[in-house]
């Protein structure tokens, strides 16, 4: 069972223009969501992340927003550029002895164009 | 401070063959992970170390698939024999519950299997 889900698998923006990931999850006990960013043959590098007791979180261009009573959560990029592109995986893990479980959605692809 | 470092970064075996994978988490990382990631997907975890102890290791195929992480430290994912649906990318990442509350996960650059 996936409990976290990017059903975007691509997306294609302009430079300069804002560029938005979503991800839905279906574990309600799940509180602390993650945003890695990944180039090609390299590893997963974390991006920003957003506690449940937040709704956002901004870190420069990037902010991630989250809304709990739809189990949906966004990245928001502004504005973006071509060094952005790569592929993007949400993470999110529960409460509790399990919170170093981190579950992964299958990643959107950001191609950004000049 | 170093990342996570993991070896080898590729390795093309025959079917039933064996292959082993190495990963040295950060320093002072009590939590280690093995995921594998297939192409187009998201990783999936196969084990997860609390320091020597395996927590969670439901996820990982244990007729074929064995993983040690001897005294706490550097740990060893072991395929035995390998199938064609192995191939994959193995990524180890590692993680400290004292790192605040951020709790992100640190990733190595993953181990490629192509498996013929």
């Amino acid at each position: 069972d996936q409990q976290v889900k990017q059903n975007s698998p691509s997306l294609s923006v302009q430079e300069g223009r804002i560029s938005i990931l979503n991800c839905d999850y279906t574990n309600s006990m799940f509180d602390y969501f993650l945003w890695y960013k990944k180039y090609p043959a390299e590893g997963p590098t974390f991006l920003i992340s957003i506690s449940s007791i937040k709704d956002k979180n901004e870190d420069g261009r990037f902010t991630v927003f989250l809304n709990k009573s739809a189990k949906h959560l966004s990245l928001h990029i502004v504005p973006s550029q071509p060094g952005d592109s790569a592929v993007y995986f949400c993470a999110a893990s529960g409460a509790g002895y399990n919170f170093n479980k981190f579950y992964f959605g299958s990643g959107t692809k950001l191609n950004v164009k000049p | 401070e170093a990342g996570v470092v993991q070896s080898p970064r590729y390795k093309i075996i025959e079917k039933k063959q064996p292959v082993a994978f190495w990963c040295n988490p950060i320093s002072g990382h009590n939590t280690l992970y093995w995921y594998r990631q297939n192409l187009g997907q998201g990783p999936e975890l196969l084990i997860r170390y609390e320091n020597e102890e395996a927590v969670d290791d439901s996820q990982l195929p244990k007729d074929r698939f064995s993983a040690e992480r001897l005294k706490g430290v550097d740990s060893t994912l072991k395929i035995q024999p390998a199938e064609l649906g192995d191939s994959a990318v193995y990524l180890c990442a590692s993680t400290t519950r004292g790192q605040g509350v951020t709790g992100e996960l640190f990733f190595g650059e993953g181990s490629r299997l192509t498996v013929l």
